[in-house]
């Protein structure tokens, strides 16, 4: 069974300021990694994810998060935040063959100007 | 681009009455999913198609929820009776086969149980 802890509930950040949202899973078998953002009153958006390959994987907007096998983490940082950065982010695990995704309590990123 | 569609966005029903949820998937996803996500919780999985083809209910109330895909294409979920506690957001999915494709979310239907 899979199950994935997002460390963070709520992170204020000033705008500009680095951040690293926080999330570990934990699974029996091989694990693909995701981060999706919510918006208020709106479905889920892919943000990135891993499946294979480079440990490094970055979104098309300066996120970047690095699958850490031995400390079974896949943290999402950017170094510089904007307000229209402000949402909830997700962090999600799947590994069966039919892709069912098990995901992560959120954590709300809050940029302040 | 094209888009998960779900309707409606919002439903607000008394306890026992029954509700029902559509969703249209990307065309050509073989594979859709329905979620429930509770208010300060992330989606949870309730049901699973692999075409018209369930393959994963596990966390489905089967007492009072029912899915169903019947051409493989858009999908149903009714409620029947609504309970207080399954006022939540309900989110479809979908992805070209399942496995590590991703899922395209749509907007979700959120329902408030009187």
């Amino acid at each position: 069974a899979q199950s994935v802890t997002q460390l963070d509930s709520q992170v204020p950040v000033f705008e500009e300021a680095p951040v690293e949202l926080r999330c570990n899973y934990s699974s029996s078998v091989s694990v693909y990694l995701f981060w999706y953002v919510q918006y208020p009153n709106q479905g889920l958006q892919l943000l990135l994810k891993y499946l294979s390959g480079s440990t490094l994987v970055e979104s098309i907007n300066g996120f970047e998060a690095e699958f850490n096998k031995s400390q079974t983490s896949f943290h999402l940082r950017k170094p510089s935040v904007h307000i229209s950065d402000t949402a909830e982010y997700f962090c999600a695990a799947g590994g069966t063959s039919y892709g069912k995704l098990t995901f992560g309590q959120g954590t709300i990123l809050t940029v302040h100007p | 681009e094209a888009e998960v569609a779900q309707s409606p966005r919002y439903k607000i029903t008394e306890k026992s009455q029954a509700v029902a949820f559509w969703c249209d998937p990307i065309s050509g996803h073989a594979t859709l999913y329905w979620y429930r996500q509770i208010l300060g919780q992330g989606p949870e999985l309730l049901v699973q198609f692999q075409d018209e083809s369930v393959v994963d209910d596990s966390q489905l109330p089967k007492d009072r929820f029912s899915a169903e895909r019947l051409k493989g294409v858009d999908s149903t979920l009714k409620i029947q009776p609504a309970e207080l506690g399954d006022s939540a957001m309900y989110l479809c999915a979908s992805s070209l086969t399942g496995a590590a494709d991703t899922q395209y979310f749509g907007p979700g239907t959120r329902l408030t149980v009187l």
